[in-house]
């Protein structure tokens, strides 16, 4: 079973707009990653945070975590048409599960 | 630096037919993976190689899917005989040796469109 669950299941945005997903977990993890998938490509590591991180910022991402919570967002500012993707959550330090993302889209 | 790469790009097979998928992983990186996504859905782990060893391959059917890789550095993964819902994207990721933390992020590559019919 996927460790990760992505909410919502997909976005559609305006360009120019912020766009916010949001990750939830079962398990205490040791860090949490998000990639990016463009339509049929292979996914492109985005940011990973520690269990001891609460905040992280690359760029016009920000990814927080909340470990009480046992849950992640990701925060796109400014959104582009580029941005047009999914965007997955994954867990585990020895083994990566996926959830099944989120798609963006990002109209002109 | 030159990233993963993944032959071939599409696939069209038949049901009962074998198909096999090759990878090539970035250079110094000892970890391999094979990932099945099904349309839809997240990518999931089917195969995890340390060098040549096989860390987990929990979730790989060994009925009729093989992996090997020879020398820790290319792989391939076989499918024998391929059924109509073994249809997706075969994706191949590399990845440094482990820290203390665990693996840190992973490199994919561009994915195999397997499609049976």
């Amino acid at each position: 079973s996927q460790q990760g669950e992505e909410d919502p299941q997909a976005l559609s945005i305006q360009e120019g707009e912020n766009a916010t997903m949001n990750c939830s977990y079962k398990t205490s993890i040791n860090n949490l990653q998000w990639y990016r998938q463009n339509s049929g490509r292979g996914l492109v590591h985005l940011i990973l945070i520690r269990s001891n991180e609460r905040e992280k910022h690359s760029g016009r991402l920000r990814v927080t975590l909340d470990t009480s919570k046992k849950s992640s967002s990701l925060l796109i500012t400014a959104s582009r048409a580029a941005d047009t993707a999914s965007y997955f959550c994954a867990t585990g330090d020895y083994k990566l599960s996926f959830g099944a993302g989120t798609t963006v889209t990002v109209r002109a | 630096e030159a990233g993963v790469a993944q032959s071939p790009r599409y696939k069209i097979i038949e049901k009962r037919q074998s198909v096999a998928f090759w990878c090539n992983p970035i250079s110094g990186h000892a970890t391999l993976y094979w990932y099945q996504q099904i349309l839809g859905q997240g990518p999931k782990l089917l195969i995890q190689f340390q060098n040549n060893g096989v860390v987990d391959d929990s979730q790989l059917p060994k009925d009729r899917f093989s992996a090997e890789r020879l020398k820790g550095v290319d792989s391939t993964l076989k499918i024998q005989p391929a059924k109509l819902e073994d249809s997706a994207v075969y994706l191949c990721a590399s990845s440094l040796d482990p820290g203390l933390a665990g693996f840190g992020e992973q490199y994919f590559g561009p994915g195999t469109r397997l499609t049976v019919t």
